[in-house]
């Protein structure tokens, strides 16, 4: 059963750098193929995507948000980790990782239930 | 890069078919096959229904069916079920410098 689940704080303040990490069961990044990405979604706003990460450690980023996102994985964990810092406002959204298998790149197919960030002072 | 258009809602009566649109570009929706549709209820994780176009995962119900035409994207469900009711979004590669671009999404309600 794949599952991915994210965690970090759920309130941050302006300029600060969010840390955001992506448990997942069910399935190895070590894997050819595997990727994960992160998305996120600003309040009655649109999915929007964030990075992607490889099996091979390949790294992709949003061209918008890419001076601000670093994203990394730790295989023997199962863990993806996403930073974005000097966070805004506006950066208020519900984060989400998602799977994206080799069968079905470059779409994903499952996702974690998401974790709301606030930033506000 | 501009969300997919999506309607923000449909409604239908159990039984009924209710077709949703996603209207992107060429540089999204109509250059590739790789549109994908999901379903997320309240609270919970977004579900992939259907994927590169017009396939379906394992598990999920003949009911539902993507089309593509141009530059829009369409999602049928057929044969409307109470369960169905939720709110779905469209996603579509947009090459490797944008990578992906999601709808709006739209909230289908069964009467």
């Amino acid at each position: 059963q794949v599952t991915l689940r994210e965690s970090g704080p759920a309130l941050v303040k302006p300029t600060q750098t969010l840390t955001l990490t992506c448990t997942f069961s069910g399935f190895s990044l070590s894997t050819s193929g595997m990727c994960v990405s992160w998305i996120r979604q600003p309040p009655g706003k649109a999915l929007e995507w964030l990075a992607r990460i490889d099996w091979d450690d390949d790294k992709y980023y949003s061209t918008s948000l890419k001076t601000r996102l670093t994203i990394s994985k730790d295989t023997s964990k199962n863990q993806v980790v996403l930073t974005m810092t000097n966070m805004d406002p506006v950066d208020t959204a519900t984060y989400y990782c998602a799977r994206i298998p080799p069968d079905y790149d470059p779409q994903p197919d499952y996702w974690g239930q998401g974790t709301l960030v606030t930033v506000s002072s | 890069q501009s969300a997919l258009t999506q309607p923000r809602s449909v409604s239908g009566s159990p039984g009924q078919s209710v077709t949703i649109s996603c209207t992107g570009t060429s540089s999204d929706v109509g250059g590739y096959n790789y549109v994908s549709w999901y379903q997320q209820h309240p609270g919970k994780a977004p579900k992939l229904m259907i994927y590169d176009v017009s396939k379906r995962p394992s598990g999920v119900p003949d009911r539902f069916s993507g089309s593509k035409s141009g530059n829009t994207a369409s999602l049928t469900i057929s044969g409307l079920q109470a369960e169905d009711e939720a709110d779905y979004y469209c996603c579509s590669y947009a090459g490797s410098y944008t990578y992906w671009v999601f709808g709006t999404g739209t909230k289908v309600t069964v009467l």
